[in-house]
């Protein structure tokens, strides 16, 4: 079966970091490609990027290029979202989820950004 | 990069009612690269559709998909209660990859 497993809920101040985390297994995790997508509250989806943990190939969104780094560690099917220094405007659910067409998604990290 | 616009914002139904969304690209949408998608309240998206027009594994019949180029259509010919939800189209012809902006569905 299919399951990507994120990282639990985290609640930081401005200016810290933050790095959370999306688990693949039941495939072969370095043959898709791993999307990240945001949802602020009570909004849309936003696409921000995808890695192919085979060779860590990453494209971001020009939205969110410069703002997130994006990484994965194939020895363990993990991949990653990470910011160096959060926004309060950073508040939201990040979702991560399987190749082009997202046939799986991970169950959402609520990241709240609050001083 | 493709902007894709969902139409209406809110569609307003009953039961038993057929559902048509639309889903309108800027630029063509080569090879049909076009998904729906399906999120509850609480719940991470669903695929439902990709391809345009093939219903992802364990989606009812009820749900079908179509259009080309600019113009697709997700359309659920008998909507069932859990259907209720908020409706996403994507594309992934071109990247950035977008979203729609959402249709969502409520009981009238």
């Amino acid at each position: 079966e299919v399951q990507l497993v994120q990282s639990g809920p985290e609640v930081k101040k401005p200016g810290e970091s933050l790095k959370i985390s999306c688990k693949g297994s039941g495939y072969s995790f370095t043959t898709y490609w791993i999307a990240w997508v945001r949802q602020m509250p009570g909004k849309g989806l936003e696409w921000m990027g995808i890695i192919y943990p085979g060779d860590s190939d990453i494209r971001y969104s020009p939205s969110f290029q410069g703002q997130v780094t994006i990484s994965a560690d194939k020895s363990i099917s993990t991949a990653y979202l990470q910011w160096s220094s959060l926004k309060a405007s950073d508040t939201a659910m990040y979702y991560c989820a399987r190749h082009f067409n997202l046939d799986y998604w991970g169950q959402g990290t609520l990241v709240t950004v609050s001083s | 990069e493709i902007v894709l616009t969902q139409s209406p914002g809110t569609l307003s139904l009953s039961p038993g009612e057929r559902a048509t969304l639309s889903c309108r690209a800027s630029q063509s949408v080569s090879s049909n690269y076009l998904v729906w998608y399906q999120q509850k309240p609480g719940q991470a998206p669903r695929l439902l559709i990709y391809g345009a027009s093939s219903r992802a594994t364990g989606i009812p019949d009820r749900f079908s998909g179509s259009g080309s180029g600019t113009d697709f259509t997700l359309t659920i010919s008998r909507v069932e209660p859990e259907d209720f939800a908020v409706y996403y189209c994507q594309q992934y012809s071109s990247s950035p990859r977008t979203f729609g902006q959402g249709t969502k569905v409520e009981i009238k």
